[in-house]
């Protein structure tokens, strides 16, 4: 079990550029998140799934989309990347509902210049 | 207000040492409570699930008060692999999301 990865592990993007985060976990979990974390502050909620096909926004969604169209893999997408959305950026995934535990993964970290 | 407040730190404590982490939480609709561990550069991983009634694991103890929406974690005989950021995390809302406390930073002395 690879558990949760992530694609790529590190990215440079210039402002206005587009770029896609690729989330996969070979867990069968149901649930898939998505965090980013900045210099000296917990992990914030962009946007979440609690299945296949669906997603909800979280505390943080402006400036980002995000797709659920198979059960193992999370998209993160940056339409018109900005410099306030350098961070490092989390994915995890619970198995459902009642489980406790969500498991990440290892992290990108992107820089918008 | 934060949802989740925690002391910053840094902590720096001789190897043995016990030390404590307290964290306050706004949202009194919080389902459950935990202490991650997080590493320089990597991603957080769950430390232990934090209950009323007080738990322990190994040298990890935590407590959760509802009625003043305080948990606690202590670490006692302090070891240099303890060095890490402690994050403070509850859960609410149907899909259980986790609101993320901002870390207290802890490095254990030699």
């Amino acid at each position: 079990n690879a558990g949760v990865t992530q694609t790529p592990k590190f990215r440079v993007l210039k402002t206005g550029q587009s770029m896609t985060l690729l989330c996969a976990q070979d867990m069968n979990h149901e649930y898939m998140y998505w965090y980013r974390q900045d210099p000296g502050m917990g992990l914030r909620l962009i946007h979440y799934s609690v299945g296949e096909g669906t997603t909800a926004k979280g505390e943080v969604p402006d400036g980002y989309n995000v797709s659920r169209l198979k059960k193992q893999n999370f998209l993160l997408g940056l339409e018109s990347a900005a410099p306030s959305q350098t961070s490092v950026y989390f994915c995890a995934s619970k198995s459902g509902d009642r489980a406790d535990e969500q498991y990440f993964g290892p992290g990108t970290r992107l820089t918008v210049t | 207000r934060k949802e989740v407040e925690q002391d910053p730190g840094p902590f720096n404590v001789p190897e043995g040492a016990t030390v404590a982490f307290n964290c306050t939480y706004s949202n009194s609709a919080s389902q459950s409570f935990f202490w991650y561990r997080q590493d320089c550069r990597k991603e957080p991983k769950l430390l232990m699930s934090v209950y009323s009634s007080g738990n322990e694991d190994g040298r990890f103890t935590a407590q959760l008060n509802r009625a003043s929406q305080y948990i606690s974690l202590l670490i006692r005989d302090s070891k240099l692999s303890d060095s890490a950021t402690y994050l403070c995390v509850l859960s609410s809302g149907s899909a259980r999301q986790l609101t993320f406390g901002s870390g207290t930073q802890l490095t254990v002395l030699p």
